[in-house]
This record gives structure tokens, sequence and C-alpha cells, in this order.
């Protein structure tokens, strides 16, 4: 069974710029998640889909950052315009449901760098 | 506010040794806890997790963890780690019902494991 894809896997922009993010979930999972990871701390959700639908974005600063699974399938998230504390690996996880005892399965996420 | 607590930042241990990676939590409910681990440059992997029944839960690679509601715990133990095993790990709840379903994962501990 193919695991969670992402890519790109590394990424270096300068402030200001705009960067997008990739996810495939593992296929047949209703739930995909985006996760920021900076160094040092442990994952924090941005985002959470369930199908095409937006579960919990509760944390993701909508300002700046937008994200969308339009065919309840892959997914995208942006950073317009990105600032120096964005750097971090950005995670991208899905599970078969979006219940609580569900496992998430993690991709490999992608490493940001704003300089 | 659920919460998840690593009090440690770093655990060494020699081969063949138990391993033991503690995690304390807070929530409003009751939990739904996970234990996650971390190899460099890649995503996170599953590893137990505990809903209901046995106070004892078993995982993968020879994992295993105790649920302990009277010390809000959850620590994470193997009878004899290997070298392999080093990596950074973290500890992940869910507060039941939560509201967003939201996991919440502690700061991690890195285990290193010397031969």
């Amino acid at each position: 069974e193919a695991g969670v894809a992402q890519s790109p896997r590394y990424k270096i922009i300068e402030k200001r710029q705009s960067v997008a993010f990739w996810c495939n979930p593992i296929s047949g999972h209703a739930t995909l998640y985006w996760y920021q990871q900076i160094l040092g701390q442990g994952p924090k959700l941005l985002i959470q889909f369930q199908n095409n639908g937006v579960v919990d974005d509760s944390q993701l600063p909508k300002d700046r950052f937008s994200a969308e699974r339009l065919k309840g399938v892959d997914s995208t998230l942006k950073i317009q315009p990105a600032k120096l504390e964005d750097s971090a690996v950005y995670l991208c996880a899905s599970s078969l449901r979006g219940d609580s005892y569900n496992e998430q399965f993690f991709g490999p996420g992608t490493r940001l760098t704003v300089l | 506010a659920q919460s998840v607590a690593q009090p440690e930042d770093q655990v060494n241990v020699a081969e063949g040794n138990p391993l033991t990676v503690k995690c304390t939590y807070s929530v409003s409910g009751n939990p739904y806890l996970f234990w996650y681990v971390q190899y460099p440059n890649r995503g996170l992997q599953f590893l137990l997790k505990y809903i209901t029944g046995d106070n004892l839960v078993k995982g993968s690679y020879g994992f295993e963890a105790e649920f302990n509601k009277s010390q809000t715990s959850f620590h994470l133990k193997k009878p004899s780690a290997l070298v392999s095993d080093s990596a950074l790990y973290f500890c992940a709840v869910r507060d039941i019902p939560a509201a967003g379903n939201k996991l919440t994962f502690g700061g991690g501990t890195r285990v290193l494991v010397k031969p």
C-alpha cells in the first residue's frame, strides 16, 4: 500500500514570496490533515479536511495560509506571503475516517526555509 | 483544553537496557492516547494507541505503553533497546468528546541508544 506522498521535499524562498505544497493521501482515506512542525516542537494542526470539506481550521493563519482539497483526494497548502517564522516542516497526514480512535499516517514532509 | 507533556528532551540508554519515554496528559474528559516515532528526514510513524480496555498496550517494534488514569500518564517502554530505536518520539492525545477532533502532540523526546 502506497503511503502519503508530499512534494516538494525541500523549498527555500525569500520572505514575502509565495509557496505551495502538495499532498496525496493514502487511497480511500477520507480525512486529510496539514500540520506545521517547527524545529524542536511537536506537530501543530493547521487544517483538517473530511473529504473536500473543512472540519477544523482554527489554527490556520488565514491572512496568509490557504488550503484546498477540491475533489476530496489530493490537497494543496499555500502560503502567501511567507514570513521568516513560517520556516518549518509541513506534514500531511491522512486517516481512514476522522474518528477519534483512528491513527493518522504521515507523509515525509516538506522542509520550508524562509530567508 | 487538552495538553501533553514530555518532561525529558532526551533519553540516553545503552543497547540491551530497558527504555522508558515519559508522557503525561491533561484532558477534560476521557483520552485517546497515541505514540509516534520520527526518524531523520521522515514523517511520523504510528507505534501504538490506547482507546479503551487493557491498560497495557502493545505496539510495533516491541514497544508497549501503560495507561495510568490516576497519574494521567502514558509512558512508552521497551524491555531491551536497540541502536535502531534512536529517534524522536512523540506522545499525542485526543480529548473525548473533543471539539474539532484535534490531536495534540507533546514536544517530543529524543532517544539515543548507544552500542
